[in-house]
């Protein structure tokens, strides 16, 4: 699976919009962008996919660059409860499939 | 929502025995099981991909005579730390695939401490 890069940390006041961005710039074709996150002491959680186009569900939103190469995940309001570790995932749908977690990000929520 | 069930959540053994943690997919059968390792402020590094009815595929430097993997039914699939040593102490999360979410449903993850 290809490669993406995230920011080691970020903050956000709680109630706040938050902006989560992952750059992978080798993205193939055929990859989807899966976002996954892990609360402290527990294993991941799907939060969104998507291939081009972008995508709204309950949790977040995936906003997709027009030539695939970044992405954001949105957390439109941010509670003490988003406290976690955001994975950004490239999956290749034509090929195993295992995910590959990077460093992810390590959202910080204040109150 | 597609659950996956492992346990225990959290072990504590003594050097040289063996510990099993079992990771059942509760409302969906699971052909693939993947099982990971993660030390403390780290990500998850993939162990070995088990399938049901077969030998697991491990990963380089996994060893698979240490790391026991059994996917006996569609539901269950366990991992054996064999010989454990203070080194194995780690947070063991399994996953499984599921078509409902086209994700990746996560057990709760065991912590394993040898002593």
């Amino acid at each position: 699976d290809a490669k993406t890069t995230q920011p080691n940390s970020m903050e956000s006041n709680e109630e706040e919009p938050v902006h989560l961005p992952c750059n992978h710039s080798t993205i193939s074709g055929t990859d989807y962008i899966h976002w996954y996150r892990q609360l402290p002491s527990q294993g991941p959680e799907y939060v969104i996919h998507g291939l081009t186009s972008n995508v709204n569900n309950r949790m977040a939103s995936l906003a997709i660059a027009e030539d695939r190469k970044s992405s954001t995940l949105i957390l439109h309001r941010a509670t003490l409860r988003d406290a976690a570790v955001y994975y950004c995932i490239l999956r290749d749908n034509n090929a195993g499939n295992m995910l590959t977690f990077g460093g992810g990000t390590r959202l910080m929520v204040k109150p | 929502g597609a659950v996956v069930s492992q346990h225990p959540s959290w072990v504590i053994c003594k050097s040289g025995t063996s510990v099993k943690i079992e990771c059942r997919s509760l409302d969906f059968q699971a052909t693939t099981m993947f099982w990971y390792r993660q030390f403390p402020k780290q990500s998850l590094m993939l162990m070995a991909t088990s399938n049901e009815g077969s030998k697991a595929t491990y990963e380089q430097g996994v060893e698979k005579d240490k790391f026991l993997i059994n996917h006996a039914s569609l539901t269950l699939s366990t991992l054996t730390v064999t010989s454990a040593h203070p080194e194995d102490s780690s947070f063991y999360i399994c996953s499984a695939v599921t078509a409902r979410n086209y994700g990746y449903t996560f057990g709760s993850g065991t912590r394993l401490t040898v002593v």
